[in-house]
C-alpha cells in the first residue's frame, strides 16, 4: 500500500514557469523525501526534509513540510525541458520508504 | 562501483518460467531494498536487507518470490513459476544507513520483467 498521495497526477507547463507538486501522507514521519524518475530509469534522490524542518532549498528546488496537515510541497522554479519526469514523495515507515503514486510533470519548450 | 547496477535490463519470461534478477549495490552500503513498480504507479516495497540479514520481507507478494544477499553485497531476487501479474519493473536500491532511512536511497535502473 502507498502512504503518500501526490497531487496533481499530471502537470503540463511551459519552460520557464514554476511547477508545484503536493504530497499528503497518513502517519507520523521522521522525514520526507522527494525523488525524480525519468522514463524507463531508476529513481533519483532530490531532497530530504526532516520532521522538525519546515522548508528546505536545493538549487531550483524548494520543499515545504507541514506536519500538522501531514503534507509537503515540491516547487521547481524556472522549469526546463529536462525537468520532464515523474516526481514521487516518500515517507519512512520503520526501516523502509513508502512511495506515493507520483506526479507526471511535462515541461514544454 | 559508482552506482547500483541491475541485470538484466530487460527480461521476457514465459508464464511458469523461473527468473533471477541481480542487484549489485554501491560498495559499502549496508542497506539494500527491492521494490516492484507497476506501470504508472509508485514503487512498492518488497524486501529489505541489512548486510546479509533479511530483516523485512513483508512486501513479497507470494511464496513464489524469494530474495537473498548471502555475503552482504550482491543480491538476487528470484521469482518462481512467473505469472502475468508479475510483469513490472523491479528496482533495487541501496543506502549507507542502517535501520532507519534517514538518508536518500540510490536506485538502480531496474529490470523490466514481461511475462508472456
Amino acid at each position: 500500500s502507498q502512504q503518500g498521495e501526490e497531487d496533481p497526477q499530471a502537470l503540463s507547463i511551459q519552460e520557464g514557469e514554476n511547477a508545484t507538486m503536493n504530497c499528503s501522507y497518513k502517519t507520523s514521519i521522521n522525514n520526507l523525501q522527494w525523488y525524480r524518475q525519468n522514463s524507463g530509469r531508476g529513481l533519483v534522490h532530490l531532497i530530504l526534509i526532516r520532521s522538525n524542518e519546515r522548508e528546505k532549498h536545493s538549487g531550483r528546488l524548494r520543499v515545504t513540510l507541514d506536519t500538522s496537515k501531514k503534507s509537503s510541497s515540491l516547487l521547481i522554479t524556472a522549469s526546463r525541458a529536462a525537468d520532464t519526469a515523474s516526481y514521487f514523495c516518500a515517507t519512512d515507515d520503520g526501516n523502509k520508504l513508502v512511495f506515493g503514486a507520483g506526479t507526471i510533470l511535462r515541461v514544454k519548450s | 562501483g559508482a552506482g547500483v547496477s541491475q541485470s538484466p535490463r530487460y527480461k521476457v519470461a514465459k508464464r511458469g518460467q523461473d527468473v533471477a534478477l541481480r542487484c549489485d549495490p554501491i560498495s559499502g552500503h549496508v542497506s539494500l531494498f527491492w521494490y516492484q513498480q507497476a506501470l504508472g504507479q509508485g514503487p512498492e516495497f518488497l524486501t529489505y536487507f541489512q548486510n546479509e540479514a533479511q530483516l523485512d520481507k513483508s512486501g513479497l507478494p507470494s511464496d513464489r518470490f524469494f530474495a537473498e544477499r548471502p555475503e552482504g553485497s550482491v543480491s538476487t531476487l528470484k521469482i518462481q513459476r512467473t505469472q502475468q501479474e508479475d510483469s513490472a519493473v523491479y528496482l533495487c536500491a541501496s543506502s549507507l544507513a542502517g535501520q532507519t532511512p534517514n538518508y536518500g536511497y540510490t536506485f538502480g535502473s531496474g529490470t523490466r520483467l514481461t511475462v508472456v
